[in-house]
C-alpha cells in the first residue's frame, strides 16, 4: 500500500525555468511533509518542510505548497539551476505530541534533471 | 556540528551470514532511524530508537533487528542473509523523533 506516491519518475527541465515536483498521499492522518534530494552515492538532504496547518512555505529558490483536500503536495524551484539535478523524494509522517514523529513515508523519488 | 556517520560505507556478504552496520548520530540527537533503499521500493522505513528503545517498526521480517546505546549511536544487524536484501541501508537522526531527518552517506550492501 503506497500511501505517498510520486507519479512521474522524472522530469526534465531547462535552466531558469520553473521545475514542479509532485506528491500525493493517501492517508488524512499526515500532518508533517518533507522534501529531500538525493544526489548518487551520497544520503537524502532536507530541503523543505510544511505543517499541514500552512498551505505554503518558501525558502529561497523553494515553495512548496500543500492542498489538504486533494492530498497533493508539490515543490517548486524556480529558478533551476544545473545543480539542482538529483532526485527529489517527498515523505509524510503524522506527529503526536507525546511520542513525536512516527515514522517517515518516502515517495518513490523523481529525477529531476537541469539542461543548460 | 559533524554530520550523520555511517560505517562502513560499503560491504559484500553471501547467503546466510549475518552482518552489523553501524551509525554514529549527529551530536545531541536523540532519534536514530533506519530506512533500506532498493530501485524497485524506494525508501523503506526499518525501525526508530529514541533512548535506546524501539519506538517505531515498519514491515520488515525478524532478521532484521536494531539497538540503540547510551550514547545515541545505532547498530543495525541482519541475520541469513538474502539475495533480496542487497540495498542502501541509510541512518537518519533527527532531535526527538520529530520534524526534519538528517541522513548519513548509508552503507551498500551486496549479497551475493
Amino acid at each position: 500500500d503506497q500511501q505517498v506516491k510520486q507519479n512521474s519518475p522524472s522530469l526534465s527541465v531547462q535552466e531558469g525555468r520553473i521545475s514542479i515536483l509532485n506528491c500525493d498521499y493517501t492517508n488524512s492522518m499526515f500532518d508533517y511533509f518533507l522534501w529531500y534530494k538525493k544526489y548518487p552515492a551520497e544520503g537524502p538532504t532536507f530541503l523543505i518542510s510544511i505543517s499541514s496547518i500552512k498551505d505554503k512555505n518558501e525558502d529561497g529558490r523553494f515553495t512548496v505548497f500543500l492542498n489538504k483536500s486533494a492530498k497533493h503536495l508539490s515543490l517548486h524551484i524556480v529558478p533551476s539551476q544545473p545543480g539542482d539535478s538529483a532526485v527529489y523524494f517527498c515523505a509524510a509522517s503524522r506527529r503526536t505530541i507525546i511520542q513525536g514523529a512516527q515514522k517517515l513515508v518516502f515517495g518513490q523519488g523523481t529525477r529531476l534533471t537541469i539542461n543548460p | 556540528k559533524a554530520g550523520v556517520t555511517q560505517t562502513p560505507r560499503y560491504l559484500i556478504k553471501t547467503r546466510g551470514q549475518q552482518v552489523t552496520l553501524s551509525c554514529s548520530p549527529i551530536s545531541g540527537h536523540r532519534s536514530v532511524s533506519w530506512y533500506q533503499q532498493t530501485p524497485g521500493q524506494g525508501l523503506q522505513f526499518l525501525f526508530e530508537y529514541f533512548s535506546e528503545t524501539q519506538r517505531n517498526k515498519g514491515n520488515f521480517p525478524g532478521r532484521f533487528s536494531g539497538r540503540q546505546f547510551s550514547n545515541s549511536r545505532s547498530e543495525m544487524n541482519v541475520s541469513t542473509l538474502e539475495l533480496g536484501d542487497s540495498a542502501l541501508y541509510l541512518c537518519a537522526s533527527s532531535l526527538d523523533g520529530g520534524g526534519e531527518q538528517y541522513f548519513g552517506p548509508g552503507t551498500r550492501l551486496t549479497v551475493t
